[in-house]
């Protein structure tokens, strides 16, 4: 069945470091989201990507949906102890059904 | 309306006991979503809903897992004769869809922490 990964699984910065997570579909997705799950919370909407190689900004925030639409990238610049959670990374296949990669967990050392 | 509200939040059962869990949704999202999820993993499918209409269920799930939504509004989560592996926060989630199909953005619950012994 369709599969989505991510990489890394953890990610430990610096904060004021950068970082990126990467996801990647076994087949070619609808749209892309992105959830930011904080430890103890559940996961929150921060974007959708639709149209192929579509990059979006969100302040320090940039998504990526590649040109396959299979593929699909998070970069935050100058990481922030609020930036700490996991990130998933989820794709919705032609049924409407949304698939959550395995996420990254990043933290962040002050 | 104040989002997805998901009950209970915890549930403590012995092995072998059945389980429910409820999910209100978003009043106007028409699809609702269930999902499993165990530390350290993501959300991993398990049905949803279109209005009163179930379109799919994860073939990973075994037949003492059964899910409603009778209305369209609410759905409730069964667990039947409940394993040491069914341990998880079962997460419920719902959306709206736009015309055009873009939208299908998740809005989820708290969650349902089970926690079978």
């Amino acid at each position: 069945g369709q599969q989505v990964m991510q990489i890394p699984q953890y990610q430990h910065v610096q904060e004021g470091e950068d970082f990126t997570t990467y996801c990647n579909s076994s087949t070619t997705l609808s749209n892309i989201q992105w959830y930011k799950q904080r430890p103890g919370g559940h996961p929150v909407f921060l974007i959708q990507l639709v149209k192929s190689g579509e990059v979006k900004k969100q302040k320090r925030l940039t998504f990526q949906f590649g040109e396959a639409k299979k593929n699909s990238s998070l970069h935050i610049t100058a990481t922030q102890t609020t930036d700490v959670g996991t990130y998933f990374c989820a794709g919705r296949t032609s049924y409407d059904k949304v698939i959550f990669g395995p996420g990254t967990s990043l933290s962040v050392i002050p | 309306d104040t989002g997805v509200s998901q009950n209970p939040r915890h549930k403590i059962t012995k092995r072998g006991q059945n389980v429910t869990f409820r999910c209100d949704p978003i009043s106007e999202h028409n699809r609702l979503y269930w999902y499993r999820q165990t530390l350290g993993q993501g959300p991993e499918f398990l049905t949803y809903f279109q209005n009163e209409a179930q379109l799919e269920k994860s073939r990973l799930l075994s037949d003492r897992f059964s899910a409603e939504r009778p209305k369209g509004s609410f759905s409730t989560l069964e667990i039947q004769r409940t394993e040491q592996g069914d341990s998880a926060m079962y997460l419920c989630a719902s959306s709206s869809e736009l015309v055009g199909g873009e939208a299908l953005v998740l809005t989820f619950g708290a969650g349902s922490r089970l926690t079978v012994l």
